[in-house]
């Protein structure tokens, strides 16, 4: 299996402030790359995929980039609503799609 | 919009069954997708279960031997069962959606969640 790690593990920020999440995969997983927001108690909420393609609705204020084993998720103008996790899910080939261990975000 | 909602128990004895439903709204899945259940214990982070459609099924292969999802569509649900359930596998389970968008995969729409718990 595919497994992917992300760094940091956890992130404290400042409202403005642009933030970003890295996320690691095992062997190339080409673009195939996924990117989710799960907030306190609430259902995962996908974002990007391809490794760079906004999911419709979602702000622009979020990116992706990367290909390969390395991607990273930059989320500029940081605001109290982007609290959570962040989860990269690679979707490479059959599965199992693995999901890295999540990036917990905080707002000092 | 299409719209997931999980029912079952709340609670299950370890060794039992857990069977699950995902209702399924504002999209027939007999349309295409696959359909899938992902599980996050307390604090930890996502673990794909299986996923099928109605020309492909996969499972999670620590789970396979223990995993059934299948498919109804004339209720437009899928259900999720796990047997022989442990106390290990105490988490909230989703449903969701997979989509595809040149041959990338993606889990474009969630369940609310279920919380389980296994305990007797």
């Amino acid at each position: 299996d595919i497994h992917m790690t992300q760094f940091p593990s956890s992130l404290s920020a400042s409202v403005g402030d642009r933030v970003t999440i890295n996320c690691r995969a095992s062997e190339t997983v080409l673009g195939f790359l996924n990117w989710y927001h799960q907030r306190p108690g609430k259902a995962p909420e996908f974002l990007i995929y391809a490794g760079f393609r906004l999911h419709s609705g979602v702000s622009s204020r979020f990116s992706g980039s990367g290909s390969g084993t390395n991607f990273t998720l930059a989320i500029s103008n940081l605001q109290p609503e982007d609290l959570g996790t962040y989860f990269c899910q690679q979707s490479y080939s059959a599965p199992p799609w693995t999901f890295g261990q999540g990036t917990k975000v905080e707002i000092k | 919009q299409v719209q997931l909602r999980e029912s079952g128990p709340s609670l299950v004895k370890p060794s039992e069954t857990l069977s699950l439903t995902c209702a399924v709204s504002g999209f027939s899945i007999s349309d295409g997708f696959l359909w899938a259940w992902v599980r996050q214990a307390p604090g930890m982070g996502l673990e794909w279960i299986g996923s099928l459609g109605h020309s492909e099924a996969h499972y999670n292969e620590s789970l396979k031997s223990r995993v059934n999802i299948s498919l109804d569509n004339s209720n437009n649900e899928f259900y999720l069962k796990l047997t022989s359930i442990n106390v290990a596998e105490t988490a909230v389970y989703y449903c969701v959606r997979v989509a595809a968008l040149n041959y990338r995969r993606f889990f474009d729409v969630w369940g609310q969640g279920l919380r389980i718990t296994v305990s007797s």
